[in-house]
C-alpha cells in the first residue's frame, strides 16, 4: 500500500518569504500522480498544484513549485512571495496512475503567515 | 457549474440514530469519492463510486456504514447506529475521465457529523 508522510506538522514564514513544505512518499509503482492540496480554515479542498511521475520537468504553478525526486520519492512545494491568503493546511497526496483514482493523502503541515 | 455539492453542511445526530449525508457531483462527472477527516489528520478514503456501481470500498468500515450513487439523484454515504467515534467531517469528491484523460478532480464542502 502507498504511504504519504509529512514530516512537519506546522510551518511558519514572514510574509513575502519563501517557504517548503516537505513531502515523502512510498510507492512499487511506476506511474503516478502527485499532487498538493491546501485547506484554508473554510475547509474547502483546493487544488494547488499536481505533477505527473513521467514527467522529470517540476511542475509550477505562478508562486507555487515542486521539487519532485522520483528516485528519493520526495516532494516538496516551494511557496515563493508568501501571502497572508496561503495561511492553510496543506496537505501532500499520491494516486495511482492505474484505473483506481482514490487519492492516499499524508497528515498534512499547517502553514503560517506572518505579517 | 455550481461544483460538488455537500448537504448538510452540519449534523448532529444522537448515539443509534442514523446519519444520511448527500453528495451531488459536478455536472458530467460519474465518478464518486467519499473521504473522512478526524481532527489534526488528513483525509483518509472511504469509498469509489462510479454510476450504480461500488469501484472501492476498501476503506470503508464493513459494518453501520454504505453508500450508493444511484443512476439518478445524489450519491449517499449512510452510517447507521452512530457512535461518538463517527464524529468526523466527510467530504465528497467528484471526477470524469475520458480515454485516460484526467478532466479535474473536485472536492466539496464537506459536512461535519457530531454524534452526542
Amino acid at each position: 500500500a502507498q504511504t504519504v508522510t509529512q514530516s512537519q506538522p506546522e510551518m511558519s514564514v514572514q510574509e513575502a518569504e519563501t517557504v517548503t513544505l516537505s513531502c515523502t512518499y512510498d510507492t512499487s509503482e511506476s506511474d503516478y500522480y502527485l499532487f498538493w492540496y491546501k485547506q484554508p480554515p473554510s475547509r474547502q479542498m483546493i487544488l494547488v498544484i499536481r505533477q505527473e511521475a513521467y514527467k522529470q520537468q517540476n511542475a509550477t504553478e505562478n508562486r507555487f513549485s515542486v521539487n519532485f525526486q522520483k528516485a528519493a520519492k520526495s516532494f516538496s512545494l516551494k511557496i515563493s512571495d508568501s501571502q497572508l491568503g496561503d495561511a492553510a493546511m496543506y496537505f501532500c497526496a499520491y494516486r495511482s496512475g492505474g484505473s483506481n483514482y482514490k487519492l492516499t493523502f499524508g497528515k498534512g503541515t499547517l502553514l503560517t503567515v506572518n505579517p | 457549474n455550481a461544483g460538488v455539492m455537500q448537504n448538510p453542511r452540519h449534523l448532529v445526530r444522537r448515539r443509534g440514530q442514523e446519519a444520511r449525508l448527500r453528495c451531488s457531483p459536478m455536472k458530467g462527472h460519474s465518478h464518486v469519492y467519499w473521504y473522512r477527516q478526524l481532527p489534526e489528520e488528513g483525509l483518509k478514503f472511504m469509498v469509489y463510486l462510479q454510476k450504480e456501481n461500488i469501484i472501492d470500498e476498501s476503506g470503508m468500515p464493513k459494518e453501520r456504514f454504505s453508500a450508493e450513487f444511484p443512476k439518478e439523484g445524489p450519491s449517499i454515504l449512510r452510517i447507521q447506529q452512530v457512535v461518538r467515534g463517527d464524529s468526523a467531517a466527510y467530504f465528497c469528491a467528484s471526477s470524469e475521465y475520458d480515454q485516460g484523460v484526467d478532466y479535474g478532480y473536485t472536492f466539496g464542502s464537506g459536512t461535519r457529523l457530531t454524534v452526542v
